[in-house]
């Protein structure tokens, strides 16, 4: 299986601020044949169910701000937000599709200070 | 607008049985792969269950193999989850997800059902 590590577990800051939280998988996610990373980030918000913010490690999906920022290639991978509003209190998930069994990290939560 | 929509809520007892339903609307239900994914009280996300569009492929979780069956039936645009053998473990919310166009991610959830497993 597939294991996915998310850094740091919580993570506190101030509207306005940057912040960036990192996926690392057991295995790389790039596929040789189509070069895509195979990689989504979620977004669930209390008492609500996830929300795909990010797949293919970097292509947002219609709707999400322009802030939420997908980066990386291979195992390692970084969501940013380049300022964080107070609706982004939130924890936030990233999952691996290579291969089954499908398997998410344990989840980065994001508190506004 | 896509919609999905879970029911089967209740509590139930170790080792008995349940059916989860999810109805699907909005979209082409028989062109998507569709999938049940669980999250235990305070807990992450767990993916256990996976169909192909026509049913042809289905894939589980270990922890659910043998136990779980992920079927469908594409003329109710309707996703199911029979669930055998119940254990505390599995008490969860348990959502209903639709699978990406080219990849199996999760692009739209189900607000969920709870399941709970106790004597």
């Amino acid at each position: 299986d597939i294991v996915m590590t998310q850094t740091p577990s919580s993570q506190a800051v101030s509207a306005g601020e940057k912040v960036t939280m990192s996926c690392k998988s057991s295995q790389s996610l790039l596929y040789s044949e189509n070069k895509k990373n195979y990689l989504a980030w979620y977004q669930q918000k209390p008492g609500q169910s996830p929300k795909l913010l990010i797949s293919w490690a970097s292509t947002r999906e219609s709707g999400v701000p322009d802030r939420f920022i997908g980066s990386g290639s291979g195992t390692d991978f970084t969501l940013t937000i380049s300022s964080v509003q107070a609706e982004d209190l939130a924890v936030y998930y990233c999952e691996q599709y290579y291969d089954t069994p499908l398997t998410f990290g344990s989840g980065t939560k994001l508190e506004i200070k | 607008e896509v919609q999905l929509v879970e029911s089967g809520e209740g509590l139930v007892q170790p080792g008995s049985s349940m059916k989860l339903s999810c109805v699907a609307s909005g979209f082409t239900f028989s062109n998507y792969g569709m999938n049940w994914i669980r999250q235990a009280p305070k807990k992450g996300l767990e993916w256990i269950a996976l169909i192909y569009y026509d049913s042809s492929s289905k894939y589980y979780a270990d922890s659910v193999k043998g136990r779980f069956t992920i079927s469908r039936d594409n003329s109710k645009n309707t996703l199911y989850l029979e669930m055998n053998s119940l254990r505390s473990e599995d008490t969860a919310m348990y959502y209903c997800a639709k699978g990406g166009l080219w990849g199996w991610y999760f692009d739209f959830w189900g607000p969920g059902t709870m399941v709970t497993v106790s004597s």
